[in-house]
């Protein structure tokens, strides 16, 4: 049974420093990867997919890693802003079946 | 595009009465999901639909729930008899799956969330 682990749950960080947070899965044999935000009291916000082929992906200062051999994950933040703050979430899916398997998240804040 | 729909937004209910949670995906996408979230347990599947077809029911708690997606555009989460372990926020998510084997980016609703006295 696949298990998603994210360390550390919480994470406070001051204004305009680069950040990582990690992902690690015990079954390396995933069809993709997502990483989500949530904000407190909202839904998911899908932020990048990177697909098991894949080594990266990147979206404006965001940028997710992926090493499957290892079963691990990690969301690069660069110069963070108090918006950033929230609950980032990462998930995977296996080939033959498209549910998402979630980690127990970071909750991150950006302290002004 | 409006997003994947949810309703209602909140549902506060007593033991024993049925709840109905609703959901419309993102125009043009065939694989719809229903995951729920709760402290102790986070996020997990219930159940999704592909094409309409139920594929994996296996998250499903037990027989008080049920799912239907009766067309593309509409799907229902149905518990009855609704108990105070049944309250957590329910999400609905939907993607275009292109072709077996090819699944793409997830986008979830806003949920609902559910209370059950």
């Amino acid at each position: 049974k696949q298990e998603v682990t994210q360390i550390p749950a919480a994470l406070s960080v001051p204004e305009g420093e680069n950040l990582v947070l990690n992902c690690s899965f015990t079954d390396s044999a995933i069809y993709n990867l997502q990483w989500f935000r949530q904000d407190p009291g909202k839904g998911l916000t899908s932020l990048l997919l990177i697909q098991s082929s894949q080594r990266e992906q990147t979206s404006g200062r965001l940028n997710a890693s992926l090493d499957k051999s290892s079963g691990r994950s990690t969301l690069y933040i660069a110069a963070s802003q108090p918006g950033d703050s929230a609950t980032y979430l990462c998930a995977v899916t296996h080939f033959g079946n498209e549910k998402l398997t979630f980690g127990t998240g970071t909750r991150l804040t950006i302290i002004p | 595009d409006a997003g994947v729909i949810q309703s209602p937004r909140h549902e506060v209910t007593e033991m024993g009465q049925e709840v109905t949670l609703r959901c419309k995906p993102i125009s043009g996408h065939n694989s719809l999901f229903w995951y729920r979230q709760t402290m102790m347990r986070g996020l997990e599947l219930l159940i999704y639909f592909n094409n309409n077809v139920p594929i994996d029911d296996s998250g499903m708690p037990e027989d008080r729930f049920s799912a239907k997606m009766p067309n593309a555009s509409f799907s229902t989460l149905k518990i009855q008899p609704s108990e105070p372990r049944d309250s957590a926020v329910y999400f609905c998510a939907s993607s275009s799956r292109v072709r077996s084997g090819s699944y793409n980016e997830q986008f979830f609703g806003p949920g609902t969330r559910l209370t059950v006295l």
